[in-house]
């Protein structure tokens, strides 16, 4: 199984602003997903990252809110700019393991925007 | 589009059977994935269907029907500790798509 961490575990941000999420990964995987988890809701996927290639956005995500870097094949970043209370909610990052048709997560970034 | 539907909530006592359907409409599909996750923590991986019939997994059993565009998961031996919210996800190409969830409370 994989091992995912994630930076910031938290934070409070104040609108207006960007912040920039770290996801590392123990083991070189070709896709890492950005999921949103707004209280007691479901967890809807922002894009898919891929190393070598633009990220992939799913319908209502844009790369300009929403910019995400993939510089290798064990790390990616999310960036939620321009902020606004809209914006808080939990971002999760996940791989993929093909063979076990599994998908692990990190722990997640907690983000308040006040 | 995709949707996939579950109950908001189940309660069951300890030692009970619950089950817990999962309807889907989607283009893409490969399988149904079943995801724990208690209050705070990341989702975890329980089960896998990529054909229709019943996986066994200790006290989960997930059921695919893909002519019926339906699932369920099945936990047995209910404890304490499964009080958690549930997750539907369909894996089409590429990608996951989760359901609505649905929030088990187990009582003593």
């Amino acid at each position: 199984s994989a091992v995912i961490s994630q930076k910031p575990s938290r934070d409070i941000c104040q609108r207006g602003t960007s912040l920039t999420i770290q996801c590392q990964v123990d083991s070189q995987v070709t896709m890492m997903f950005w999921y949103r988890q707004q209280p007691g809701q479901s967890l809807t996927l922002i894009a898919t990252a891929n190393q070598g290639s633009e990220a992939t956005y799913e319908s209502g995500f844009v790369i300009d809110k929403f910019p995400i870097s993939r510089p290798n094949l064990t790390f990616s970043t999310l960036t939620v700019s321009n902020m606004s209370p809209e914006d808080s909610s939990i971002y999760l990052c996940s791989v993929v393991d093909r063979g076990r048709d599994e998908q692990y997560f990190g722990p997640g970034t907690r983000l308040t925007v006040t | 589009g995709q949707s996939l539907e579950q109950p908001s909530e189940v309660t069951a006592v300890e030692g009970a059977i619950v089950q817990i359907n999962c309807t889907y409409q989607t283009s893409g599909f490969y399988g149904l994935s079943w995801y724990q996750q208690h209050d705070g923590g990341a989702p975890t991986f329980l089960s896998y269907n990529g054909l229709d019939g019943l996986e066994e997994t200790g006290r989960f059993s997930s059921f695919l029907s893909r002519s019926d565009s339906y699932g369920y998961l099945l936990l047995q031996e209910l404890q304490m500790k499964d009080s958690a919210s549930y997750f539907c996800a369909v894996a089409g190409f590429q990608k996951l798509v989760f359901g609505t969830g649905t929030r088990l409370l187990v009582s003593p």
